[in-house]
């Protein structure tokens, strides 16, 4: 039971490239969320997700967008990188909503 | 508006000395307090969590201790070691909500 994996580990983008964020759980946990933490700004929630095909914004979604096709994947798509968004990334499931989440080990995004 | 206000930023204790962190919460709708420990490098975790229907709950050396009236909650660490050195987290959700709402942190560090 691998719990919730995160990947890459880390990653360096230019401002204004793309990328995706991965995250998925073996948990078959029905929500799904994905935080970035700051320094002094503790988790901020960017988007999250109830279920497969169900997705909502969070308290700062400018700039990312989520899908989620299947129970266990969720990934975090920036769509054009800026330096504002350079932080560390954590992927976090749980089974009950808005309850005891699980979190994945993080990535961190360094955008120049 | 920042709904959860944890204090202090950073703590330094010494070893087998009682650490308390505090957190505020504006939200009377809450019904879920939980505490999460992060490690450098790591993903949080959970630690303890309690709810308004008790005014105490205690694992180990954690102690939550839970004022509904002044809308207030703090962690109690007993007989603090140099590894309960981490950055901890209070949080708080309403019934029915995906959304976590997170303190900024405090970092604690336990002097051996």
């Amino acid at each position: 039971n691998a719990g919730v994996t995160q990947t890459p580990k880390f990653q360096v983008l230019k401002t204004g490239q793309s990328m995706t964020l991965q995250c998925a759980q073996d948990m078959n946990h029905e929500y799904m969320s994905w935080y970035r933490q700051d320094p002094g700004m503790g988790l901020r929630l960017i988007h999250y997700s109830v279920g497969a095909g169900i997705t909502d914004q969070g308290e700062v979604p400018n700039g990312y967008n989520v899908s989620r096709s299947t129970t266990e994947d969720f990934p975090l798509r920036l769509l054009s990188a800026a330096p504002s968004q350079t932080s560390v990334y954590f992927c976090a499931s749980s089974w009950v909503r808005g309850e005891t989440q699980y979190f994945g080990p993080g990535t961190r995004l360094l955008v120049l | 508006q920042q709904q959860v206000k944890q204090s202090p930023q950073s703590l330094i204790v010494q070893k087998g000395g009682i650490s308390i962190i505090n957190c505020a919460y504006e939200n009377t709708a809450f019904d879920y307090f939980p505490w999460y420990q992060q490690f450098p490098g790591k993903g949080p975790a959970l630690l303890i969590a309690i709810r308004p229907d008790v005014s105490e709950k205690k694992e180990g050396r954690f102690t939550i201790s839970f004022n509904k009236s002044a809308k207030q909650f703090s962690l109690h660490i007993m007989d603090s070691q140099p590894g309960d050195s981490a950055t901890y987290f209070c949080a708080a959700s309403k019934g029915g909500s995906e959304k976590l709402v997170f303190g900024k942190g405090t970092k604690l560090t336990v002097n051996p």
